[in-house]
């Protein structure tokens, strides 16, 4: 069974920084890319940042580059997003997303970012 | 940035009834080795989005044949043949050509 399993959300002041996590389960890891997709509350969902298979290759929407770092450990099947100076206005639910736009799109259960001091 | 313009915002449809929602894309979504890079989701009350349509037009594994979507140029329809209760939710097209990824600003699908 295909699972992703995110962790490290919880509330942080303004500044400060969280790393996510997202352990998957079920399929090759390292056969796909993964995405971070993130949806404020009563919002659309907004694509985040992007890391090829090895994770040489990756790409970030304004909002965040330069804050926010995807990574990626092929050995331990695990998919993370580093996030500093932190604002207000990312607080949102963060899912993490294999192969967004393939025959094989699966999305994690989302971690809350909760920016507030 | 690809803008994704979703018609309607909003649906209320009886049960046993067709729905359709329509999505236009600000340019072309055909990648040059063919595919159609266009997506459609649904995201039920208090879950994460699921992929129903994929590359334009390939109904995900487990979707029920009465979804499917179709594509003419930049312009993309889903089609709920006969809603049911259960397909209520928030329904989101997403194009994948280019980062960053957009959507659409989502139709919300209630029953009757």
């Amino acid at each position: 069974e295909v699972q992703l399993v995110q962790s490290g959300g919880g509330l942080v002041q303004p500044g400060g920084s969280l790393r996510l996590s997202c352990a998957a389960s079920g399929f090759s890891f390292r056969s796909y890319w993964f995405h971070w997709v993130r949806q404020a509350p009563g919002e659309g969902p907004v694509w985040v940042s992007r890391v090829d298979n090895d994770g040489t290759t990756t790409d970030y929407a304004d909002s965040v580059r330069g804050r926010f770092t995807i990574s990626r450990d092929n050995a331990r099947n695990t998919l993370y997003l580093q996030m500093n100076s932190l604002r207000a206005e990312d607080t949102a639910l963060y899912y993490c997303g294999r192969d967004l736009a393939g025959v094989g799109a699966f999305w994690g259960p989302g971690s809350l970012v909760t920016v507030s001091s | 940035e690809i803008v994704m313009t979703q018609s309607p915002l909003s649906l209320t449809v009886t049960p046993g009834e067709p729905a359709s929602i329509s999505c236009r894309s600000s340019q072309s979504l055909l990648h040059s080795n063919g595919k159609i890079f266009f997506d459609w989701y649904v995201q039920k009350p208090g879950q994460s989005p699921q992929l129903l349509i994929s590359l334009g037009s390939s109904r995900a594994s487990g979707v029920p044949d009465r979804f499917s979507g179709t594509e003419s140029g930049t312009d993309f329809t889903l089609k709920i043949s006969r809603v049911e209760a259960e397909d209520v939710g928030v329904y989101y097209c997403m194009q994948g050509l280019q980062t960053p990824y957009t959507f659409g600003q989502g139709t919300k699908l209630e029953i009757k």
